[in-house]
């Protein structure tokens, strides 16, 4: 059963560009979960999502970003006009059930964004 | 402010020796999750604790989850090369459907 995986596992943009970053989520999870790790931090969430729902984006900024986990196909955390303080790894994970404090969610690799 | 404190944010040993990290809070929590993330990698699940005073021992690693729930503490006994890595404890936050980390401690062991 493979794990969570995420494309590319690295990405490099020019200022101005659009970052799309997918996430296949572990099979059987329909809960995704996507954070971003600036460097030499910890984790913080940006969105939770279910199958073609958008159940919290309290944690992503209200511009340039946006999130989707279509009904077939994996998730996608789309930047639009990206700004070098986007530079961070973004991880997603997933769940197969809603999380609850002893659900495990199974985290990617992540995706290295570094924008020029 | 950081709703989790974790300390120290680096710490380079040598091989056998022990050592303790902390994750602090002001806050009471219903549980609390250590992860190990190495260089490159995403963040593993290495436990979970949910009772105030609960230690739970992984191998060399023991975990202690604070009497009154508000802090935990890691220590690995007789470190070893493997055990590098980014150590972040972590909270459930407003209903379990986001996680709150720590911005973690850096651990090197040096062979």
């Amino acid at each position: 059963n493979a794990g969570v995986m995420q494309n590319p596992r690295h990405l490099v943009r020019r200022r101005g560009q659009e970052a799309r970053l997918r996430c296949s989520p572990m099979k059987g999870h329909s809960h995704v979960y996507w954070y971003r790790q600036l460097p030499e931090e910890g984790l913080k969430f940006m969105v939770y999502l279910q199958k073609e729902n958008i159940i919290d984006e309290s944690g992503m900024p209200k511009e340039r970003f946006s999130a989707e986990f279509p009904k077939e196909g994996p998730s996608i955390l789309r930047i639009q006009q990206v700004v070098r303080g986007d530079s961070a790894a973004y991880f997603c994970a997933s769940s197969p059930i809603k999380r609850a404090f002893n659900t495990e969610a199974f985290f990617g690799q992540g995706t290295r964004l570094t924008v020029v | 402010t950081q709703l989790l404190e974790q300390s120290p944010q680096f710490l380079s040993i040598q091989e056998g020796e022990n050592l303790t990290v902390y994750c602090n809070s002001s806050s009471v929590f219903s549980s609390l999750q250590w992860y190990r993330q190495e260089p490159g990698e995403g963040p593993v699940l290495l436990v979970t604790v949910v009772t105030g005073g609960e230690v739970k021992k992984l191998k060399r690693l023991t975990f202690q989850f604070g009497d009154a729930r508000k802090d935990s503490s890691l220590h690995i006994t007789a470190a070893q090369p493997g055990d590098t890595g980014l150590y972040l404890c972590a909270v459930d936050f407003q209903g379990a459907q986001k996680l709150v980390f720590g911005q973690g401690t850096r651990l090197t062991i040096n062979p």
